[in-house]
């Protein structure tokens, strides 16, 4: 098994440029979510999916931010406009229904100059 | 509403000595329970986790963790400390409230081990 696939692994862009994350969870996983990890505010839920269907997204920030997930092994997270309080480092993970325990992909560190 | 507490976020510890991560819960209904560890520049993995039944689990690289019920506590503990544990530690929890789905981190406790 592959494990939660994430792309790119680093990302460095310009303020004002659009970023899309990229993320293949688990084959057979019911559940997605995306999570953001920084210093000053650790680890933070910003939306989930569950069967492609986004079950909550309170966690997202502001609307600069958007997710999707077009098919059961594809997810991706847009910032557009991206700004430097967004530099972070963005989490997939997956999980099958009830189980409790997700899985974890690499991380995507992102740098917004 | 569910909630995580990890006491202390840095725990320093010498190389062969007892490791104690404090974690407590709030939940109103049965608690599924996790520990995470994450290394630098990674994702996280999974440590060990309780669901129902035996209440102290075992984990990998010689963790372990006991769910008191009474104490809403779920501490993670190994006998002798080696320099590869150095990470940061989470702390999780899940309930039937949100079916099972969602977790609920702690702030995370980071570890060090020194010579």
């Amino acid at each position: 098994d592959a494990g939660v696939i994430q792309s790119p692994r680093h990302e460095v862009t310009e303020m004002g440029q659009e970023v899309t994350l990229r993320c293949k969870p688990i084959s057979g996983h019911d559940y997605l979510f995306w999570y953001r990890q920084t210093m000053m505010r650790g680890l933070e839920l910003l939306i989930y999916f569950n069967n492609n269907v986004p079950i909550d997204d309170s966690g997202m920030p502001e609307d600069r931010f958007s997710a999707k997930m077009p098919n059961a092994s594809f997810s991706t997270l847009k910032i557009q406009p991206s700004e430097p309080r967004d530099s972070a480092v963005y989490f997939c993970a997956s999980s099958r229904q009830g189980a409790g325990e997700q899985f974890f992909g690499p991380g995507t560190r992102l740098t917004v100059l | 509403a569910q909630s995580v507490t990890q006491l202390g976020s840095h725990v320093s510890v010498s190389e062969g000595a007892l490791v104690l991560l404090r974690c407590n819960y709030s939940s109103s209904v049965p608690p599924y329970l996790f520990w995470y560890v994450q290394y630098p520049n990674q994702g996280l993995q999974l440590l060990l986790k309780y669901t129902t039944g035996a209440t102290l689990v075992k984990g990998i690289n010689g963790f372990e963790a006991e769910f008191k019920k009474s104490e809403t506590s779920f501490h993670l503990t190994k006998p002798s400390a080696h320099m590869s544990d150095a990470a940061e530690y989470f702390c999780a929890v899940s309930d039937r409230s949100g079916g099972y789905n969602k977790l609920i981190f702690g702030a995370g406790t980071r570890l060090a081990v020194h010579p």
